[in-house]
């Protein structure tokens, strides 16, 4: 059974760097093929992808989010990291990481930028 | 931001047909097909289908994928109290090699 979990600060200040872990289980990052993604959602608004990584430690990023955003992997750990430096309140949102394809996700994150 | 089109509401009635979709280009919708995940409130999304028609374990059959050119199309049959929720579709992008998603559809049940 594959599952996800996210882990990060509930609130960052503007302009800090938000750093959030995705705590993965049931498949291993290191298995041709495998990618996991983070996915936001600003309070009641729609979904917008944000990163992915792949098992060969390709990276893709959102192109308009580029310029803040790291994505990185532990396979040791069955972790995937993402940083996005900068924050602002429009980064308020819940945080998703999924599977690849986005077939299974975690409960999500919630991330409030405030000062 | 998004990058694939939706109604942002549909309504239908209970026990009815309701078909949501889904308008992107040919080089997301058109090329690889779309995904599109159910999304209850306070919840996080379930996939429904994947490259325009395959189900994952557990989805009901009343939810059916198709795609036509560049749009994609949801069609959920009998609907039932449950099957109101917002619904996205998403779809790899080739030419920028990331995920796109739609503004979403809220579907109520009347």
């Amino acid at each position: 059974q594959i599952t996800l979990k996210e882990s990060g600060p509930t609130l960052v200040k503007p302009t800090q760097t938000l750093t959030l872990t995705c705590t993965f289980s049931g498949f291993s990052l290191s298995t041709s093929g495998v990618g996991v993604g983070w996915i936001r959602q600003p309070p009641g608004k729609a979904l917008e992808w944000l990163a992915l990584i792949y098992w060969n430690d390709d990276k893709r990023y959102s192109p308009s989010l580029k310029s803040r955003l790291t994505i990185t992997k532990d396979t040791s750990k069955n972790q995937v990291v993402l940083t996005m430096t900068n924050m602002d309140p429009v980064d308020t949102a819940t945080y998703y990481c999924a599977h690849n394809g986005m077939d299974v996700w975690g409960q999500g994150t919630t991330v409030t930028v405030s000062s | 931001q998004a990058g694939l089109t939706q109604p942002p509401s549909v309504s239908k009635g209970l026990r009815q047909t309701a078909t949501l979709t889904c308008t992107g280009n040919s080089n997301n919708v058109g090329n690889q097909g779309a995904a599109w995940l159910q999304q209850h409130q306070g919840h996080p999304p379930k996939l429904l289908s994947y490259r325009n028609n395959n189900r994952p374990s557990g989805i009901s059959e009343r939810f059916s994928a198709s795609r036509s050119g560049n749009t994609a199309s949801l069609t959920i049959t009998g609907l039932q109290p449950e099957d109101e929720a917002d619904y996205y579709c998403s779809a790899w992008d080739s030419s920028l090699s990331v995920w796109v998603f739609g503004g979403g559809t809220k579907l109520t049940v009347l």
